[in-house]
Formats: C-alpha cells, sequence, structure tokens
C-alpha cells in the first residue's frame, strides 16, 4: 500500500545544532508540505513543493529549509535548531489537479522535535 | 483571511451513544476535509467533502458549502474514537496553498 513516512519519530538536539527530518511518500504526488504544530497555533504550513527542485515557503518558514531532488522525498533542515523550534513536524502530500488547495492531502505520522 | 470555527470544543460521550460535530468557515471553500488525531497523534483522513455528503461505516459527513458549514456524525460511538477531530478547509483566498485547520473537537468516550 502506499504511505508516507517521517524518520525519526522523535529527537531530541541542542541549540545550535543542524538537524535534518525525512519525509518519503509512494503514493507518487507531486505535491508535498511541511506542517508544524504547537498548541495554540494549530498546524502552520512551513514549506511546500509542487514537484522536483520547486519549493516554496509558507507561513512560518524562517530557520527551515527544504530541498526536492525526486518525487518521493522532502527532507526538512533546521539550519541552526533553536527552542522555539520544538515542535511536532508533519509531512503530507497530495496528487497534482489543478492548484494543491483543490486536492486532498495525507498526512505522515510525525515527529516530535526537541530542541534544549 | 479565512476564519475555522468548531463546535463543541470538547464532548464526552458514553459508549454507544452518537454526536454531531460542526464546522462552521467564513468564506468560500475549495476544499474540506475531516481529520481524526489519534491520542498518539497521528492525523487520519475521515473525509474529503468540500460539498455533498459521504459515509464511511458508522462515520458520515455533510457539508453545505452555500451556507459555510461542515457537520461530521460519529454513529454508535467506541473508545477508538477518542481523540481530537479536526476540519480543515482550503481556498484560492489564501496566500499559501495550505489548508487552513480548526481548533479541533476533543472527545473522549468512555465505556
Amino acid at each position: 500500500d502506499a504511505e508516507i513516512t517521517q524518520s525519526p519519530r522523535h529527537k531530541i538536539t541542542e541549540t545550535g545544532r543542524q538537524v535534518t527530518l525525512a519525509c518519503h511518500q509512494t503514493w507518487n504526488h507531486n505535491n508535498m508540505f511541511w506542517y508544524r504544530q504547537d498548541l495554540g497555533h494549530g498546524l502552520r504550513l512551513i514549506h511546500y513543493s509542487y514537484g522536483v527542485q520547486d519549493t516554496n515557503k509558507g507561513e512560518v518558514s524562517d530557520g527551515y529549509s527544504v530541498s526536492r531532488s525526486n518525487t518521493e522525498d522532502l527532507p526538512l533542515t533546521l539550519e541552526s535548531a533553536a527552542s522555539s523550534q520544538t515542535s511536532v513536524y508533519f509531512c503530507a502530500s497530495s496528487e497534482s489537479k489543478l492548484r494543491a488547495i483543490y486536492n486532498e492531502q495525507f498526512f505522515g505520522p510525525g515527529t516530535r522535535l526537541t530542541v534544549l | 483571511g479565512i476564519q475555522v470555527e468548531q463546535s463543541p470544543p470538547d464532548l464526552i460521550l458514553q459508549e454507544g451513544a452518537n454526536s454531531t460535530l460542526r464546522c462552521n468557515f467564513s468564506d468560500s471553500v475549495n476544499n474540506l476535509q475531516w481529520f481524526h488525531q489519534n491520542p498518539w497523534g497521528q492525523l487520519i483522513n475521515l473525509f474529503y467533502i468540500p460539498s455533498g455528503t459521504k459515509q464511511n461505516g458508522r462515520l458520515s459527513a455533510t457539508t453545505v458549502a452555500t451556507e459555510r458549514y461542515s457537520l461530521l456524525y460519529i454513529s454508535s460511538s467506541q473508545t477508538t474514537d477518542s481523540g481530537v477531530y479536526f476540519c480543515a478547509v482550503a481556498s484560492m483566498k489564501t496566500s499559501y496553498d495550505k489548508v487552513i485547520f480548526g481548533p479541533g473537537t476533543s472527545l473522549s468516550v468512555i465505556p
């Protein structure tokens, strides 16, 4: 069955370190998204991609970067981790049909990141 | 931007009871989804329902786009239904191609 996976599921790191969270989907979806979920803020969009070599900033992109070298993967990198980036991170994907907003999004299991 | 409200914020049910969760949104939308976030944090797709009615087992959903609301019905609730139910919408009027999540309804089903 097609699926979307994230790794690691839990990560503890220190302030200032570079961290990369992996997202892999086997749906063959062109659209991929990264969100963070925090109490009081719900889910907020960090970055998104419509296909290979395409990346776009979301509403909370500062301190994060992504790259898309193939259809299946969209890794999220925290350049220099900060305590404010402690959160649960979700990756999502959707098929390409008109604009991405028209399509059903499927979410991965999430990564809980703690920055000390 | 589009505002999404959900009611009730919290709900406690006896196993076997029925319930209706409501989602109101402030402007026209192109996409509406219902999710269940289980106690382990996973977001599970329930319905993709920009308009109309759908049913899946004990769950059904109705969206009346012209009146800007959607309803999620849970019948014969089970303890495994516990968790948070989110309504999420997307619109061409938002700045980014993202879904906007409501605050959620926290459901506890007790035996």
